[in-house]
């Protein structure tokens, strides 16, 4: 167990809808980054938070949005679904960066 | 942007061998990663390394930063260390840059 939760483990939804991912990163980080992993694309970097506020983004597409609360927690929106938006989410978290990452368990989203 | 290459893609081996598998990179870094994928989907982090070599029980993981080129070894391999093996770069601000993964299968 590496200390980071997130919910909900699997969400199943339509096309065009809009879904939250919630990632708490262990205690005492202040860093969360998001991943996506999908069967064509693997494992990419979408966004990166600290202590509330963004520090990097990757290949996030601008229907997704991420943010970090006053408590740490991070939450990923993903609206207009499109089938190709059907991956594994992943957080994961780290005291800073450029220190080793914790990853969460995933949520797994399906897109029909 | 750096570029991640592993190899093998997939391999299968007989337990008890000795387990090689490689990372290269394009671009100079401050740190390499290397995570292990189980089947159930969750990722662990098993290395994270700058320079030289680490070792954890009969996992041993080194770095040639000049030849931008890591190795993952196991040891007496078991059908229990069957995952996807994955080597990463960065994870700094911006984030980690990951290989495609390596699908090890070790049969009994």
């Amino acid at each position: 167990d590496s200390g980071v939760t997130q919910t909900p483990k699997h969400l199943i939804t339509a096309t065009g809808q809009r879904v939250t991912l919630r990632c708490s990163p262990r205690s005492g980080d202040l860093s969360v980054y998001w991943y996506q992993q999908s069967l064509d694309q693997g494992l990419q970097f979408l966004i990166h938070y600290y202590n509330g506020e963004e520090r990097a983004k990757g290949n996030i597409l601008e229907r997704f949005s991420a943010q970090q609360f006053p408590d740490l927690h991070s939450e990923l929106n993903l609206s207009s679904l499109e089938l190709g938006d059907s991956a594994l989410y992943f957080c994961a978290s780290s005291v800073g960066w450029g220190v080793e990452q914790y990853f969460g368990p995933g949520t797994r989203l399906t897109v029909t | 942007k750096n570029e991640v290459e592993q190899s093998p893609q997939n391999l299968t081996a007989q337990e008890g061998e000795f387990i090689t598998i490689n990372c290269s990179y394009s671009v100079g870094i401050s740190a390499l990663h290397w995570l292990q994928q189980h089947p159930g989907g969750g990722i662990v982090s098993l290395f994270m390394l700058s320079s030289g070599k680490k070792k954890h029980g009969r996992l041993i993981a080194t770095i040639n930063i000049q030849e931008k080129h890591s190795s993952l070894h196991i040891t007496a391999s078991h059908p229990r260390d069957s995952a996807v093996y994955i080597c990463a770069v960065g994870g700094g601000a911006d984030g980690l840059t990951f290989g495609k993964g390596t699908h090890l299968i070790i049969q009994p």
